[in-house]
């Protein structure tokens, strides 16, 4: 139990385009989801935290509009990278809390790489 | 205060050896540490967590011990195998100050278990 999905697994876009990641809680429902960003050989870094119907809380540097954030349902969050460059090339992972508060199951993460 | 200071940056271990991991907070208000384990291009898997009421809880191979005084904890792999190499980190959230399931990490552990 407790699976995060996340789709694509990569995907290679052209600069000043923009790209839309999905997040899924496939067996279980998701009050809270949780974005990240990881560099090669670094931390995660929280971008945002949804909460399902409302507004995303966007952590201190993050752009909001430039990651736009959507936590429609209990299960699915996206994460739009609007207008990428090729510095928004990274590692894009995003978790989820269900019933337990503590515990965070993450995805498998999703390669962005802008050209 | 938010901080999680992990150590040491990699780490090298002959297989069956122990593997030590360490991490320091400032926050006495984090009241959740779980650990992760990594593999490359691969999303962050929950290993083992404890909260700050116990000072040591096994599961497996792996062991946190956790020293409220110092507010730091650690990370304990007996036996280490080739397959244990992977990145780990260190977390810590609380659930007060409206930072339900928040997760602060550590810098990362790269460990090496050599046969």
């Amino acid at each position: 139990g407790a699976v995060v999905s996340q789709h694509p697994s990569w995907v290679i876009c052209k600069s000043g385009t923009s790209v839309k990641i999905e997040c899924r809680s496939l067996d279980f429902q998701a009050t809270t989801m949780f974005w990240y960003r990881q560099f090669p050989k670094q931390s995660l870094m929280l971008m945002a935290t949804s909460n399902e119907g409302s507004k995303a809380t966007y952590e201190q540097g993050v752009e909001k509009d430039k990651f736009l954030i959507n936590h429609a349902s209990l299960t699915l969050s996206t994460l739009t990278v609007t207008s990428a460059h090729p510095e928004d090339s990274s590692f894009y992972i995003c978790s989820a809390i269900g019933a337990s508060p503590d515990t965070q199951y993450f995805g498998p993460g999703t390669r962005l790489t802008v050209l | 205060q938010q901080q999680v200071k992990q150590s040491p940056q990699s780490l090298i271990v002959q297989k069956g050896g122990i593997s030590i991991i360490n991490c320091a907070y400032e926050n006495t208000a984090f009241d959740y540490f779980p650990w992760y384990q990594q593999f490359p291009g691969k999303g962050p898997a929950l290993l083992i967590a404890i909260r700050p009421d116990v000072s040591e809880k096994k599961e497996g191979r792996f062991t946190i011990s956790f020293n409220k005084s110092a507010k730091q904890f650690s990370l304990h792999i007996m036996d280490s195998q080739p397959g244990d190499s992977a990145t780990y980190f260190c977390a810590a959230s609380t659930m007060i100050y409206n930072q339900g399931g928040k997760l602060i990490f550590g810098q990362g552990t790269e460990l090496s278990v050599k046969p």
